[in-house]
Formats: C-alpha cells, sequence, structure tokens
C-alpha cells in the first residue's frame, strides 16, 4: 500500500540547534509530498511542498527539505530551532492515480528546550 | 480573508447517537475535504467534495457521510456512533479539487463518544 512513514515519534531539540525530522514514502512511483504543522489548537499549517525539479525545496518560517529518490526519503531541516517551533510534524504525500488522496503519516512531535 | 472555520469547537455524545459536524470553506474555495484525526496519529481521509459532488473518499464505512451546500460549506454527519469514533474531525479547503495543491486546514472538531 501507498504510504509515508515518520521514524520518530518524538523529538527534542535545544533552542538553536538544527534539526532534522525524518519522512520517508513507500517505494514505486514518486508521490507529491508535504510538510505540515499541527500547533496546538490550530489547524494543519503547510509549510512546504515538492512536486519535481529541484530537489530541495524552500518552505515558509525557515524549513528546508531535500527530497532524495534513492533513500525514499523527503526529511525536513530547519539550521536554527525557535522555541516557537514545538509543534506537531506531519510529512504527507499524493501518489497519482484516480484513487489519489493525502496521505499523512503519524507525526513527529518536536519538543524545544530553552 | 476569513479563513476555514468549523463548529462546534467540542462536542460530547454517547455510543449510538449521531453527530452533525459543520465547516465553512476559505473565501473562493469549491473544494472541501474531511479527515479524522485520532489520538497520536496523522489526520486520516474521509472523503473529499467538489462542487456539491463527492470526489473520492477514504476506508470508511457508509455510516460516515457528508455533505456540500452551494456556497461550498459542507457537513460531515456520522450515524450510530462507535467509541473508535472519538477524534478530531478536520476539515480542509482547497481552490480546486484533488490533493495536489495545498489544503486550508480549520481548527477542527473534538468528537468524543462516551
Amino acid at each position: 500500500a501507498q504510504s509515508v512513514t515518520q521514524p520518530d515519534i518524538h523529538i527534542t531539540v535545544s533552542e538553536g540547534a538544527s534539526l532534522e525530522l525524518r519522512c520517508n514514502y513507500s517505494y514505486g512511483a514518486t508521490p507529491y509530498l508535504f510538510w505540515y504543522v499541527q500547533s496546538p489548537g490550530q489547524g494543519l499549517q503547510l509549510l512546504l511542498k515538492y512536486f519535481s525539479g529541484d530537489t530541495l525545496v524552500q518552505g515558509i518560517k525557515g524549513f528546508e527539505a531535500e527530497f532524495k529518490r534513492s533513500q525514499s526519503s523527503f526529511n525536513l531541516r530547519k539550521p536554527s530551532v525557535h522555541w516557537s517551533d514545538a509543534a506537531e510534524y506531519f510529512c504527507a504525500g499524493v501518489y497519482t492515480g484516480t484513487a489519489s488522496k493525502l496521505t499523512f503519516g503519524t507525526g513527529t512531535r518536536l519538543q524545544v528546550t530553552l | 480573508e476569513t479563513g476555514v472555520t468549523q463548529s462546534p469547537t467540542h462536542l460530547i455524545k454517547t455510543r449510538g447517537q449521531q453527530v452533525t459536524l459543520r465547516c465553512s470553506s476559505q473565501s473562493g474555495h469549491n473544494t472541501v475535504s474531511w479527515y479524522q484525526q485520532a489520538l497520536g496519529q496523522g489526520p486520516q481521509f474521509i472523503f473529499q467534495y467538489y462542487r456539491e459532488e463527492e470526489n473520492g473518499r477514504g476506508n470508511f464505512p457508509p455510516r460516515f457521510s457528508g455533505l456540500q451546500f452551494p456556497n461550498y460549506s459542507s457537513e460531515l454527519n456520522v450515524n450510530a456512533l462507535e467509541l473508535d469514533d472519538s477524534a478530531l474531525y478536520l476539515c480542509a479547503s482547497t481552490p480546486q479539487r484533488g490533493f495536489y495543491n495545498e489544503q486550508f486546514f480549520g481548527p477542527g472538531t473534538r468528537l468524543t463518544v462516551l
């Protein structure tokens, strides 16, 4: 089945440190890939998306993600984390086809220590 | 520009009852999708409505049904509630049908089934 996997349930980083959140998609056709962030009491907000072309994608709030076909990965990165980045992060994918739908990973909760 | 709104914010029901959740799409958006997010999980796609017609459905039983109105607002109805229906229900709107565009999410309705 077409799926998106986030191996890390919970990550803690210090403010100012770099961040990398992992995302893997199931082998096969390349999906359209997204990263969303969910803060408490708020809806999900799109950080960035990848459809094709340049494999390094820039997003909002200083985030970027790199698509690596050889590793079936689409990891989210930020060079310096701020305390306000603490939230739940979801990787999601859409596989083309008649039954396409947005499939989310289980999420990674980011905690930022001061 | 008004974002996606959902009502009510919280809801408590008992097993076997029926519930209706409401969503107002963002201005200019003709497509609404509904998701169920259980505790500690990523959102799961329920169905999508485009111009008042269902445009795709996830793996949810028929007791989950929906409706979209001419102003593109939408309702999610769940009959014969079960304990496992307890979750955050998210609504998202987009200016085009399908899932290749950014989904604009509302804050969700927290449903508790006792």
